[in-house]
C-alpha cells in the first residue's frame, strides 16, 4: 500500500520570505515518482515539481525546490521569495502506477 | 483545446437519483482516473482505466461505476446518490502508466447530494 502524509494542514509565510511544506510517504516499491501539485481557488490542479526516486539530486523549478530524503521517505517543498500568487492548497503525491495524494497544506501568503 | 473537459461544472442532486459525470480528453492518453476531493482527506482514487476496454477499482469505489468504451471518454456513474457522495470530483489522464508523467486534470465537478 502507498500512503502520503502531510502533517501541516495550514501554513503561512510573509511575502518574499521562504517556506517549507512537509511530506512523508510510505511505499514498498524502490522505483516511484513524487510530485507536488498546487490548487489555487480556481480549483485547477497545477503540477509544481516532480522527483524521480532513483535520482539523488533534488529537483528545482525556479523558486520551487525539494528536499528528497529517500531513506527517511521524506519529500518537502521549499518555496523561496514567496509571492501572493503562491497562496493555494499544496498536495504531495506519490506515483507508482496510479497516484496517491496527501491531505494537503493550505498556504497563506501575507503581504 | 488540448486537455480534459468535465461536465457538469456543478450539480445539486436529490438522494437516490442516478447521475453520470462526464469526462472527455483529446490528448489520446491511454490512462484515465477518477478522484474525489474532500477537505482533510485530499484526493482519493475511485476508479481507473489503463486503456480503452479495461477498468479497475481504486481506494473508494463503492457506489460508483465507470466504463471506457473508447480512448477519449471515461464517464463516472453514481447509480443511487447518497449525501456522503457530496464532493468535488476530478477526472485525470496520463501519458504513461509507469509514473514519470504526472496527470493532466480536468477542472472538476462539484456535486452536492441532498
Amino acid at each position: 500500500a502507498q500512503t502520503v502524509t502531510q502533517s501541516q494542514p495550514e501554513m503561512s509565510v510573509q511575502e518574499a520570505e521562504t517556506v517549507t511544506l512537509s511530506c512523508t510517504y510510505d511505499t514498498s516499491e524502490s522505483d516511484y515518482y513524487l510530485f507536488w501539485y498546487k490548487q489555487p481557488p480556481s480549483r485547477q490542479m497545477i503540477l509544481v515539481i516532480r522527483q524521480e526516486a532513483y535520482k539523488q539530486q533534488n529537483a528545482t523549478e525556479n523558486r520551487f525546490s525539494v528536499n528528497f530524503q529517500k531513506a527517511a521517505k521524506s519529500f518537502s517543498l521549499k518555496i523561496s521569495d514567496s509571492q501572493l500568487g503562491d497562496a493555494a492548497m499544496y498536495f504531495c503525491a506519490l506515483r507508482r502506477n496510479d497516484m496517491r495524494f496527501g491531505a494537503g497544506t493550505r498556504l497563506t501568503v501575507k503581504p | 483545446i488540448a486537455g480534459i473537459t468535465q461536465a457538469p461544472t456543478s450539480q445539486i442532486l436529490a438522494a437516490g437519483r442516478r447521475m453520470t459525470l462526464r469526462c472527455t480528453q483529446d490528448m489520446r492518453h491511454n490512462a484515465m482516473y477518477w478522484y474525489r476531493q474532500d477537505l482533510g482527506l485530499g484526493l482519493r482514487l475511485i476508479h481507473y482505466s489503463n486503456t480503452a476496454g479495461t477498468t479497475g477499482k481504486g481506494e473508494v469505489p463503492d457506489g460508483y461505476s465507470v466504463s471506457r468504451a473508447n480512448t477519449d471518454d471515461f464517464p463516472l456513474t453514481l447509480a443511487s446518490a447518497v449525501p456522503s457522495q457530496t464532493s468535488v470530483y476530478f477526472c485525470a489522464s496520463s501519458e504513461d502508466q509507469g509514473g514519470y508523467y504526472g496527470y493532466t486534470f480536468g477542472s472538476g465537478t462539484r456535486l452536492t447530494v441532498v
